[in-house]
C-alpha cells in the first residue's frame, strides 16, 4: 500500500532564506505525487505534481520538487522564502489501488520569520 | 473558470441531528471526492464518486454517505451527528478523463462543521 511520510511537522525559516520540506513515499509502483498548500481557513491549493515525466518538477510561486526513486523522496524546495509562504504543506500520493483516492501526509507547518 | 464550490461554508449542528453538505465541481470534471480534516487525524478520505457511481469509500461508519448527480454535483450526508464529527469537510474534483485516477484534484474551501 502507498503512503507518504513528512519528516518535519514544523519548519521555521527567515524571510529570504531557502525552504526545504521533506517527504518520503512508499509505493510498489511509480507513483503520482503532489504537493498541496493550505493557508489558514482556506482549502488546498495544488503547488506541483509529478507523474513520471521529468524528475525535477516546477510549481507555482517558485516552488519545485525533485523525485528521487533511489531515495523514495519527493522533497519540496524554494530558493527564497517569502512571508506569504507561511502555511501548511501536504505531500500527497495517488492511491494506485483505489482510483480517485489521495493519501495525505500529516503536513508540515512552515513558519517564515521577518 | 469557476473553481470547486462548497456550501454552506459554516454549519453548527446539535448532536443527533443530520446534515447535508453540497459540492459543485469544476465544469467538466467527473470525479468528486470528499475528505475530513481534523487536527488529530489530519486529512482522511471519505469517498469518491465518478459518473454518479461511488468508486471508493474510506474507513468511516455508515452514518457518512454521499451521492453524485448527473451534472457531477455531489452531496455528502452525515446522520446522527456526534461531537467527533466536528471537522472541516473538503470536496475535490478531478478531470480524470480516462477514469484511471492519478490526476490532480482541485479542492473547494471546505465546510466547517461544528457539532455541539
Amino acid at each position: 500500500a502507498q503512503s507518504v511520510t513528512q519528516l518535519d511537522s514544523h519548519v521555521s525559516v527567515s524571510e529570504g532564506t531557502p525552504v526545504l520540506l521533506r517527504c518520503n513515499y512508499s509505493s510498489s509502483y511509480s507513483p503520482s505525487l503532489f504537493w498541496y498548500v493550505q493557508h489558514p481557513n482556506k482549502g488546498l491549493q495544488l503547488l506541483l505534481k509529478y507523474t513520471s515525466a521529468a524528475t525535477l518538477v516546477k510549481g507555482i510561486n517558485g516552488f519545485e520538487a525533485e523525485f528521487k526513486k533511489s531515495e523514495t523522496s519527493f522533497h519540496l524546495t524554494k530558493p527564497s522564502a517569502h512571508m506569504s509562504d507561511a502555511a501548511e504543506y501536504f505531500c500527497v500520493v495517488s492511491d494506485l489501488y483505489n482510483t480517485g483516492k489521495l493519501i495525505f501526509g500529516q503536513g508540515t507547518t512552515l513558519q517564515v520569520k521577518p | 473558470k469557476a473553481g470547486v464550490t462548497q456550501t454552506p461554508r459554516y454549519l453548527i449542528k446539535t448532536r443527533g441531528q443530520q446534515v447535508t453538505l453540497s459540492c459543485s465541481p469544476i465544469s467538466g470534471h467527473r470525479s468528486v471526492s470528499w475528505y475530513q480534516q481534523t487536527p488529530g487525524q489530519g486529512l482522511q478520505f471519505l469517498f469518491e464518486y465518478f459518473s454518479e457511481t461511488q468508486r471508493n469509500k474510506g474507513n468511516f461508519p455508515g452514518r457518512f454517505s454521499g451521492r453524485q448527480f448527473s451534472n457531477s454535483r455531489s452531496e455528502m450526508n452525515v446522520s446522527t451527528l456526534e461531537l467527533g464529527d466536528s471537522a472541516l469537510y473538503l470536496c475535490a474534483s478531478s478531470l480524470d478523463v480516462t477514469g484511471g485516477g492519478g490526476t490532480e484534484a482541485f479542492f473547494g474551501q471546505g465546510t466547517r462543521l461544528t457539532v455541539v
